[in-house]
C-alpha cells in the first residue's frame, strides 16, 4: 500500500524557474510532512517540514503548501539554480517528533539546466 | 557538524553470502533507523530502534535479515544470506530528540551477484 504519492516522476526546469512537485497523502493520522533532498551516492537530506496546523512554510526559496482537506502537500523552488538538481523526496509520519515511521514518496529528479 | 557514520560504503558480494553494515549515530540520538532504498525509489524502513530496543521491525524480512544494537550506540545490520534482491542502498538514520527530523548517512551500497 503506497500512502504517499509523488508527482512528477522527473522535472526539467531552465535556471531562474519555479519547481514544483507534489504529494498526495492517504493516512489522515500523518501529522508530519517534510522533504528531502537527496544527491547521488549520498543519503537523504532534510530540507524543510511542516505540521498541519500551518498551510505554508517557506525557508529561503524553499515552500511547503499545504491542503489539509486534500490530503496533499507540495514543495515549491523559486528561482532554481543548477545546484538544485538532485533527487527529491516527501515523506510524512504521525507523532513526528517522537520518531515514528516515515513514509516516503518514491521520489522527483530534478534538473536544472544552466 | 556530527554526522551519521556508515561503513562500508560499498559492498559487492556473491548470492548466499552474508554480509554485515554498520551504523554509529550521532553522539545523544537514541532513536535510530535502518532504511532500504533500491535505486529510483524511495526509501523503505527496515527496523527502528530506541535505545538498544526494537521498537518496529515489521517489515524487516526475519528469516535473513537482522539487527542489533547491544549498547544503544552503534549499530549493525546482518544479511545472511543475501540474495539477488538485496542489491540496494541501505540507510542508517537517527533522530534529532524531540523534533522528527531524521538525519541519514551516506549509505551502504550493496551489490549481490
Amino acid at each position: 500500500q503506497q500512502q504517499v504519492k509523488q508527482s512528477p516522476q522527473s522535472l526539467i526546469v531552465q535556471k531562474g524557474g519555479i519547481s514544483i512537485i507534489n504529494c498526495a497523502y492517504e493516512n489522515t493520522a500523518f501529522d508530519y510532512f517534510p522533504w528531502y533532498q537527496q544527491f547521488p551516492g549520498k543519503g537523504p537530506a532534510l530540507l524543510i517540514a511542516i505540521r498541519p496546523d500551518v498551510s505554508e512554510k517557506k525557508e529561503g526559496r524553499f515552500t511547503i503548501s499545504f491542503n489539509k482537506s486534500a490530503k496533499q502537500f507540495s514543495l515549491h523552488i523559486m528561482d532554481s539554480q543548477p545546484g538544485d538538481s538532485a533527487t527529491y523526496f516527501c515523506a510524512a509520519s504521525r507523532g513526528g517528533t517522537s520518531g515514528s515511521r516515515l513514509t516516503f514518496g518514491e521520489g522527483t529528479q530534478l534538473t536544472v539546466n544552466p | 557538524e556530527a554526522e551519521v557514520a556508515q561503513s562500508p560504503r560499498y559492498k559487492i558480494t556473491e548470492k548466499s553470502q552474508a554480509v554485515a553494515f554498520w551504523c554509529d549515530p550521532i553522539s545523544g540520538h537514541a532513536t535510530l533507523y535502518w532504511y532500504r532504498q533500491i535505486l529510483g525509489q524511495g526509501p523503505e524502513l527496515l527496523v527502528q530502534f530506541q535505545d538498544e530496543s526494537v521498537v518496529d521491525d515489521s517489515q524487516l524480512p526475519k528469516d535473513r535479515f537482522s539487527a542489533e544494537r547491544l549498547k544503544g550506540v552503534d549499530s549493525t545490520l546482518k544479511i545472511q544470506p543475501a540474495e539477488l534482491g538485496d542489491s540496494a542502498m541501505y540507510l542508517c538514520a537517527s533522530l534529532r530528540p524531540h523534533t522528527g527530523e531524521l538525519f541519514f548517512g551516506e549509505g551502504s551500497r550493496l551489490t549481490v551477484l
